[in-house]
């Protein structure tokens, strides 16, 4: 299994664009996360989904957040208008059952500029 | 509210030093305590512990949960400077699906 892949694995746009990011879970793993790392606040978890569902979305910082999962194989997580103070590493991760291990993908450094 | 403190937040040791790190953590309905060792990219994990008193040992690391004391620490022998990352440890609970709260990190760095 190639784990989970995340897209772009770097993205810089100007103040105001629209991002999205990109995330294809492990095959077969019922849950789905969206974590923001910075160097101030750690990693902190936005959304997660179970079998396509979000559960939890009180980590989405604003309403310019916005996650779907349309599918069992692909989430997004778009910020629309994109500020400075969203710069960070985006992580998607994905795990197949409560108390396992949650495997990450490789993670989207976002700079807005 | 803090739920999950990772202690100490950064550690400079010279090669063939023994490192411990602790996290302790304040939640309702605790299910697991992960480690998981982060480098240039993702986290990746090292052990998950429920059951308290147990040790996991992988090579030259190791790590128990004490659920009396509400905390877990991650022991690194004969350390090496590839052993030179931020160290994440964090608690999953049971009315959260499988949600983690994860600390705050520990930045090791392993000088020669």
């Amino acid at each position: 299994d190639a784990g989970v892949i995340q897209s772009p694995r770097h993205e810089v746009t100007e103040m105001g664009q629209e991002v999205t990011l990109r995330c294809k879970p492990i095959s077969g793993h019922d849950y789905l996360f969206w974590y923001r790392q910075t160097m101030m606040r750690g990693l902190e978890l936005l959304i997660y989904f179970n079998n396509n569902v979000p559960i939890d979305d009180s980590g989405m910082p604003e309403d310019r957040f916005s996650a779907k999962m349309p599918n069992a194989s692909f989430s997004t997580l778009k910020i629309q208008p994109s500020e400075p103070r969203d710069s960070a590493v985006y992580f998607c991760a994905s795990s197949f059952s409560p108390g396992a291990g949650v495997a990450f993908g490789s993670g989207t450094r976002l700079t807005v500029v | 509210e803090d739920k999950v403190v990772q202690s100490p937040l950064s550690l400079v040791v010279h090669e063939g030093d023994t490192v411990t790190l602790n996290c302790s953590y304040e939640v309702t309905n605790f299910r697991s305590l992960l480690w998981y060792k982060q480098e240039k990219k993702a986290p990746t994990f090292l052990f998950m512990l429920t059951s308290s008193g147990i040790e996991k040992k992988s090579g030259r690391l190791s790590s128990i949960l004490d659920k009396k004391e509400l905390s877990s620490i991650l022991n690194i022998t004969a350390t090496q400077t590839g052993d030179s990352a931020i160290y994440l440890c964090a608690v999953g609970e049971n009315n959260a699906g499988n949600m983690l709260t994860f600390g705050g990190g520990t930045r090791l760095m392993v000088k020669p």
